[in-house]
């Protein structure tokens, strides 16, 4: 079945320096989401990603979707204590019409 | 406009008991889902319902497992009889039939079982 896996699993950063995860899926996606999930909350949706080599901006996050449509990445620019949490990706592949949950990278910000 | 709700927020029950968890989705969400978050993974979809007919049950343990969405608004999903490993987050999902939204989560149900 379709795996989607992210890296690295935890990152910790000074406050101020850049972030970025990254997520490979085993099979070619039709679209890809990420999710972010703060400490004992839920995942809220960031944003899909559907074109081939797409980038999006939100503020200080991009997130690119890759050329091949099977990997996709997030980062941060100059990390803030408020962004600590989970990140998520959720690859919907083409054929089974369904999302698969990689199980995300944790960030952790120093003050 | 009012999110996902679900109920209760926490439950702790012994190995072989039952356990119902109930969720109400979003006004006019016609897909429903729940997932089963393990601490330290990402949630893993064990039903998906479309109005209120089932599209993907594939990953329900079906033998133990059991979910409905009655009229095609809010759902249970059913556990009977919960094993340890069972211990984990219940979360329930809803979208727009559009596929160009994400899903919208409600707050879970952490089930621990003793």
């Amino acid at each position: 079945g379709q795996q989607v896996m992210q890296i690295p699993q935890y990152q910790h950063v000074q406050e101020g320096e850049d972030f970025t995860t990254y997520c490979n899926s085993s099979t070619t996606l039709s679209n890809i989401q990420w999710y972010k999930q703060r400490p004992g909350g839920h995942p809220v949706f960031l944003i899909q990603l559907v074109k081939s080599g797409e980038v999006k901006k939100q503020k200080r996050l991009t997130f690119q979707f890759g050329e091949a449509k099977k990997n996709s990445s997030l980062h941060i620019t100059a990390t803030q204590t408020t962004d600590v949490g989970t990140y998520f990706c959720a690859g919907r592949n083409t054929n089974a019409g369904k999302s698969t949950f990689g199980d995300g990278t944790t960030l952790t910000v120093k003050p | 406009e009012a999110g996902v709700a679900q109920s209760p927020r926490y439950k702790i029950i012994e190995k072989r008991q039952s356990v119902a968890f109930w969720c109400n989705p979003i006004s006019g969400h016609a897909t429903l889902y729940w997932y089963q978050q393990i601490l330290g993974q990402g949630p893993k979809l064990l039903i998906q319902f479309q109005n209120n007919g089932v599209v993907d049950d594939s990953q329900l343990p079906k033998d133990r497992f059991s979910a409905e969405r009655l009229k095609g608004v809010d759902s249970t999903l059913k556990i009977q009889p919960a094993k340890l490993e069972d211990s984990a987050v219940y979360l329930c999902a809803s979208r727009p039939i559009q596929l160009t939204y994400g899903y919208t989560f409600g707050s879970g149900t952490r089930l621990t079982v003793v």
